[in-house]
């Protein structure tokens, strides 16, 4: 079955530092891949997705690559703030259905 | 904001009792999916439903069960609560044909004692 592994935290870094998360994943096929970030007290919110080989997801300074090869979508941002503090999640949706398949989550804290 | 909103926002039951918890999707959404978020770990699909049928389920035992109404409106029903369900419940609502978009509510946090 489909599964994801992402880097196990917690991560904690000083205000414009450069960040990364690891993620891979194991998927037949060619599964849509994403990055949500939980802030405290919330739900999940949608930050990137890539949906095939090589592309490359944004939003508000973080990107990740969707690498076939390495089966790896890592998330990066190169300089992150006190407010990106929050639980990052890298996710997949496999094949026809809706069902996403997420990691344990990292724990980001930004000092500043 | 994602236009998703779950109700209530905590609750609090016992062992062996039965829950409700709810989602308003956005309007057009015809498809809601359920999650399960037990404290430190990422969220575990539970199933899905579309036009008010199921559509697929996760490794949850059949006391969770659910509804979707024609109002876009839906629930999460679980029986027989064990202390093992107590986690925060997510659900999340799609347009079909857009399955890589979904918007998840603020989730609802249940505690079984």
């Amino acid at each position: 079955g489909n599964s994801v592994t992402q880097m196990e935290g917690p991560v904690t870094l000083s205000e414009e530092a450069f960040l990364t998360i690891n993620c891979t994943y194991t998927a037949t096929g060619y599964p849509s891949l994403f990055w949500y970030v939980q802030y405290p007290g919330e739900g999940l919110q949608l930050l990137l997705k890539a949906t095939k080989a090589d592309d490359k997801g944004s939003n508000k300074g973080f990107e990740a690559t969707y690498r076939k090869e390495t089966t790896s979508f890592h998330l990066e941002k190169g300089s992150v703030q006190v407010s990106d503090s929050a639980v990052y999640f890298c996710a997949l949706r496999g094949g026809s259905n809706y069902k996403l398949t997420f990691g344990k989550g990292t724990l980001l804290t930004v000092n500043p | 904001e994602t236009g998703v909103t779950q109700s209530p926002t905590h609750l609090i039951k016992t062992r062996g009792q039965q829950v409700t918890l709810r989602c308003s999707s956005q309007s057009g959404h015809n498809t809601v999916s359920w999650y399960q978020q037990a404290l430190g770990q990422g969220p575990q699909f539970i199933f899905q439903y579309y036009r008010e049928e199921e559509n697929g389920r996760g490794n949850f035992p059949p006391r969770f069960s659910g509804l979707q109404f024609p109002n876009y409106s839906s629930e999460l029903n679980v029986n027989a609560l064990e202390l093992d369900d107590s986690a925060l419940y997510l659900c999340a609502s799609s347009l079909a044909g857009d399955q890589d978009t979904q918007y998840f509510g603020p989730g609802t946090r249940l505690t079984v004692l």
